[in-house]
Parts: C-alpha cells; sequence; structure tokens
C-alpha cells in the first residue's frame, strides 16, 4: 500500500488562531482529498487537490505532489472547526482501483 | 442533488445476528466503495464496487462479509454472525465516472451486544 502520515495528531488552539496541518504520503498519488470529521461523525469534502493550491473562505490547502506532501491552512479560527481532520489519497498505478488511503488524523480543538 | 445516503444511521444486533447496511449513492454515481473506521482508527478501506461488479474487495475479511452493488437498488454491505469487534462506523463513498474525487455518506454505526 502506500503510507499516509499526518501531523500534529494533536492541536489545541484559542479561537481567532491560524494553523498548519501536514500530510506526508510514501509514494505517487493522482487523488488527495482533505476531509473534516465534525463532532456527530460526518465526513465534510474539505478539497480535492492531488496538486497544486487552492482556497476556500477561511481554508486554504497546497500539495507539492513531487515532494509528496500536503498542507491544510485554517486561518482565524473558529469553534466550530474543532474535530478531526483526515488526508487520504489515491496511489497512481497508471490503472485507478480508487481506493482511498487515510492518515490517522489531527485532532483539531478550538476554544472560544 | 442529494448526498450519498447510507441507512440506517444506528443499528444495534446480538452477537451471531447479521447485519445489512445500505448506500445510496450520488444521482449518476457509478463508483461505490466501502470503508470502515475502528474506535480512535482511521478510515480503511474495504470493498471497491460498480454496478453489479465487484472491483476490489482486498479490505474485506475473507469471511462473514459481503458486498453488492445490484444493477436497480443500493448498495449492501452485509455481516453475518456479527462479533464484538465488528462494532464500528461504516461509510460508504461515491463518485463520478471520469472523475476520482470521493463522496461520503453519513455512515452507519453499528453496536454489537
Amino acid at each position: 500500500g502506500i503510507q499516509v502520515e499526518q501531523s500534529p495528531p494533536d492541536l489545541i488552539l484559542q479561537e481567532g488562531a491560524n494553523s498548519t496541518l501536514r500530510c506526508n504520503f510514501s509514494d505517487s498519488v493522482n487523488n488527495l482529498q482533505w476531509f473534516h470529521q465534525n463532532p456527530w461523525g460526518q465526513l465534510i469534502n474539505l478539497f480535492y487537490i492531488p496538486s497544486g493550491t487552492k482556497q476556500n473562505g477561511r481554508l486554504s490547502a497546497t500539495t507539492v505532489a513531487t515532494e509528496r506532501y500536503s498542507l491544510l491552512y485554517i486561518s482565524s479560527s473558529q469553534t466550530t472547526d474543532s474535530g478531526v481532520y483526515f488526508c487520504a489519497v489515491e496511489r497512481d498505478r497508471g490503472s485507478t482501483l480508487g481506493r482511498l488511503y487515510f492518515g490517522r488524523g489531527t485532532q483539531l480543538t478550538v476554544w472560544p | 442533488n442529494a448526498g450519498v445516503m447510507q441507512n440506517p444511521r444506528h443499528l444495534v444486533r446480538r452477537r451471531g445476528q447479521e447485519a445489512r447496511l445500505r448506500c445510496s449513492p450520488m444521482k449518476g454515481h457509478s463508483h461505490v466503495y466501502w470503508y470502515r473506521q475502528l474506535p480512535e482508527e482511521g478510515l480503511k478501506f474495504m470493498v471497491y464496487l460498480q454496478k453489479e461488479n465487484i472491483i476490489d474487495e482486498s479490505g474485506m475479511p475473507k469471511e462473514r462479509f459481503s458486498a453488492e452493488f445490484p444493477k436497480e437498488g443500493p448498495s449492501i454491505l452485509r455481516i453475518q454472525q456479527v462479533v464484538r469487534g465488528d462494532s464500528a462506523a461504516y461509510f460508504c463513498a461515491s463518485h463520478i465516472d471520469g472523475y476520482n474525487e470521493q463522496f461520503f455518506g453519513p455512515g452507519t454505526r453499528l453496536t454489537v451486544l
């Protein structure tokens, strides 16, 4: 398979602070997605970003595929940002089989 | 356009019973995946299906678990003779042909007593 490592495992912030979450992966990928798992357990799509940079409101993400890492930036954090952030990748093996490999996640807690 | 639907959202079974989990992919999506999230762990791939075909079941336990995605109707993940270790959240995801961003359903939380 492919190894996906996320850091830090836990992050505690005051409301309004900025943060950077990292995802390293061990092989070439043709899909990389960031998800937010909210306290109710639902997985929310944040970014589909196999390469390049995208922004959506207070969140942005960058994937440097050649160096096998991706970063998720959260600015001006809010209590509703709390939850677990997962990075997931699909290995590029020519013919896609589609399965996503997930990291262990970053548990983010934002205090008011 | 409704998202990925899963039901039931919560399922309680006693050891030895059968669990049937249903997933309706987003409209137009023909690729369906099942993942399992054990407590305090990330998500692990189980099986990948297209209509009437199992494409990759390498993540599925060899015994008691089966999956199908019939021509008509939802995809079904079936667990026979459940054991306590099957207690987990089971997520279904889907994507459209030619674009591999996966969208996830709300999950089914299975509790085995």
